[in-house]
């Protein structure tokens, strides 16, 4: 089974800074996704970004990149230029390419970004 | 595209009674479609998964009598809370994975809080 684990409960940054929400996960398998979810108040999640374990180079998505180090099983977002509409809980969470598509998640960061 | 719908988007029940969540894919067919629960302040965790027209997978601890779980069609899943209890007050997500799909990617409904008297 997998685990996913995000080591910060909360975070917050001024905005138009830059801030990094860790990632940590467990598994035995060699095709997965990772991503990194968004849900701001209206609790509608949100793909933020997606990282196929198979690809080297790290994901980017405008403002948000990601760290993917697979040998150390760590996938940490960094978020540029944080905007105030970037305040939500973020959601690092594992998919098993071979068992049926599920995602795992991990407990969540909340981000506060202050004005 | 790729838009989820969920139906009610908010429910009040009294204890006893029985509440349904429609999960509807609005653009595309689903193949699959996930059923999560999120308590206040904590993840998703997922309880069920169900493909069109075969009975549902449940997860390890959720009750399948108590939680039906129906995907008749490639647009429609509906999650069944059977005798609802003050205990099962949760908001209830779903997400829907596409028939044809150039990526793996799950797109979420704006969820169900369900309130049980």
């Amino acid at each position: 089974a997998q685990t996913v684990t995000q080591s910060q409960p909360e975070m917050s940054v001024q905005e138009a800074e830059t801030v990094t929400l860790s990632c940590t996960y467990d598994t035995s398998e060699s095709n997965y996704y990772l991503f990194w979810y968004k849900q701001p108040p209206s609790r509608q999640m949100i793909l933020v970004i997606r990282q196929e374990a198979y690809k080297q180079q790290n994901a980017t998505e405008n403002r948000f990149s990601v760290n993917f180090q697979k040998a150390a099983k760590s996938f940490s977002l960094k978020i540029s230029d944080s905007q105030l509409g970037d305040t939500a809980m973020y959601f690092c969470a594992f998919m098993n390419n071979n068992a049926g598509n599920m995602l795992t998640f991990g407990g969540g960061t909340r981000l506060m970004v202050k004005p | 595209g790729a838009v989820v719908s969920q139906h009610p988007s908010w429910v009040i029940c009294k204890s006893g009674t029985s509440v349904k969540i429609e999960c509807r894919s609005l653009d595309f067919q689903a193949t699959t479609m996930f059923w999560y629960r999120q308590f206040p302040k904590q993840s998703l965790m997922l309880m069920a998964t169900s493909n069109e027209g075969s009975k549902a997978t449940y997860e390890q601890g959720v009750e399948k009598d108590k939680f039906l779980i129906n995907h008749a069609s490639l647009t429609l899943s509906t999650l069944t809370v059977t005798s609802a209890h003050p205990e099962d007050s949760s908001f209830y997500i779903c997400s829907a994975r596409a028939v044809q799909v150039t990526y793996n990617e799950q797109f979420f409904g704006p969820g169900t809080r369900l309130t049980v008297l």
